[in-house]
């Protein structure tokens, strides 16, 4: 039990276009859910903690209106990254916890790739 | 503010041998600890936990770590290390002293097992 999926795992744009990554629980549902951010060699920093039902809240630094988040249902979170320029190319990985189940542990996503052109 | 460290970037050990990957904290409450594992282009794979309890956790393949509140220390640790082993381990902190969900994570150590 406890997968999370993300859709798509790797994606390729041109400088100027926007990307929407999925994140799906699977097999629980997730009030919140965790939008992480991976740089090449390094570890990984939160972007936003994405709420069901209600807005988003971004860690400092983290441009609310470039990376837009979506959580419209318990097992959905969208990450979108509007006007995606080359130095947005990263490894976006989510997470969620199964609350329900009384979890400490957060389940991640595989992660998508964005290469941004 | 909570904080990780992982203070090798990477630990070399040959397969068969005991291995330890170590981690320190900072929290202003109650820490919950988790170790992470993460293979190439991969998410990241739960291990193990600490919330509370005894102090030494078991996980999976064979992975336990150690909590030590007096020096705020959550060890990774396995007996026997495997080739397969070799990945990138994070441990990360949720400090229950705050009102934040999220993980804090270590920088990560990179685990190479030798055969």
């Amino acid at each position: 039990g406890a997968v999370v999926s993300q859709h798509p795992s790797w994606v390729i744009c041109k400088s100027g276009t926007s990307v929407k990554i999925e994140c799906r629980s699977l097999d629980f549902q997730a009030t919140t859910m965790f939008w992480y951010r991976q740089f090449p060699k390094q570890s990984l920093m939160l972007m936003a903690t994405s709420n069901e039902g209600s807005k988003a809240t971004y860690e400092q630094g983290v441009e609310k209106d470039k990376f837009l988040i979506n959580h419209a249902s318990l097992t959905l979170s969208t990450l979108t990254v509007t006007s995606a320029h080359p130095e947005d190319s990263s490894f976006y990985i989510c997470s969620a916890r199964d609350q329900l189940a009384g979890a400490y542990e957060q389940y991640f996503g595989p992660g998508t790739r964005l290469t941004v052109t | 503010a909570q904080s990780v460290a992982q203070p090798e970037d990477q630990v070399n050990v040959a397969e068969g041998n005991p291995l330890t990957v170590k981690c320190t904290y900072s929290v202003s409450g109650n820490p919950y600890l988790f170790w992470y594992v993460q293979y190439p282009n991969r998410g990241l794979q739960f291990l193990l936990k600490y919330i509370t309890g005894d102090n030494l956790v078991k996980g999976s393949y064979g992975f336990e770590a150690e909590f030590n509140k007096s020096q705020t220390s959550f060890h990774l640790k396995k007996p026997s290390a495997l080739v397969s082993d070799s990945a990138l381990y994070f441990c990360a902190v949720r400090d229950t002293g705050t009102g934040r969900r999220a993980l804090t994570f270590g920088s990560g150590t990179r685990l190479q097992v030798q055969p």
